[in-house]
């Protein structure tokens, strides 16, 4: 069954420095997702992306976060500088028609 | 706007017995489908099941079973004779089935019930 891969799986990294959340979501979907997860709360919806551009974003995704489609496979999450309220699990997700299909998840910690 | 409610926060059961676990949802759409989600301690979301706004019917797949009720907008799901491994976090979510607006099909994700089975 086709998944949705996502790299690393954990990352530390210390505050103010940038990481990249990495994605290959399923090949012949169209619509491109990142969630986050704070440590014992809900999933909250990021930002999605359909046609190379992003279609709808929260207000959480402010101008600290960026995602990009660089090569037509991998779907990146970057985090300019991170602070450590950032500190989450990040979740990937491709869709297609409301057929979701989630990755397996990017623990980062910000110390 | 969507809004889903899962007003159980912790529900703790003994194995073998049954659990219920409720979904409430809000929406202005007419089309949208409905998710629950297993988040064991891993961290990772398992997906069990999606039922579209069409279809009431409802689901028994082994021990699990959901009840979809239009007319009370919920969407509940039991577990039969619960064994250990259930202990999970169980997230029920929503989202629109036609894409307009902009909607992109996004998920609205309920703050899900921490379900413990002891043996």
């Amino acid at each position: 069954e086709p998944e949705v891969t996502q790299t690393p799986s954990h990352q530390v990294t210390q505050m103010g420095q940038e990481v990249i959340l990495r994605c290959v979501p399923i090949s012949n979907h169209l619509y491109f997702y990142w969630y986050r997860q704070i440590l014992g709360q809900k999933v909250e919806f990021l930002v999605s992306f359909y046609n190379n551009e992003i279609s709808e974003k929260s207000e959480i995704f402010d101008d600290q976060f960026s995602v990009e489609r660089p090569d037509g496979s991998n779907f990146t999450l970057k985090i300019r500088s991170t602070k450590l309220e950032d500190s989450a699990m990040y979740f990937c997700a491709s869709s297609a028609r409301g057929g979701y299909t989630f990755g397996s998840g990017t623990r980062l910690t910000v110390v | 706007a969507q809004k889903v409610t899962q007003a159980q926060t912790e529900i703790s059961v003994v194995e073998k017995e049954d659990v219920t676990l409720d979904c409430v949802y809000e929406t202005r759409d007419t089309t949208y489908y409905l998710f629950w989600y297993k988040q064991p301690p891993s961290g990772e979301l398992v997906f069990l099941i999606r039922r579209n706004s069409f279809d009431e019917q409802n689901e028994i797949s082994g021990r699990y079973s959901w009840n979809f009720q239009k007319s009370t907008s919920s969407f509940n799901f039991t577990i039969t004779a619960s064994q250990v491994v259930d202990s999970a976090v169980y997230f029920c979510a929503l989202t629109n089935l036609v894409r307009s607006g902009g909607s992109n099909y996004k998920l609205t994700f309920g703050k899900g019930t921490l379900l413990t089975v002891n043996p």
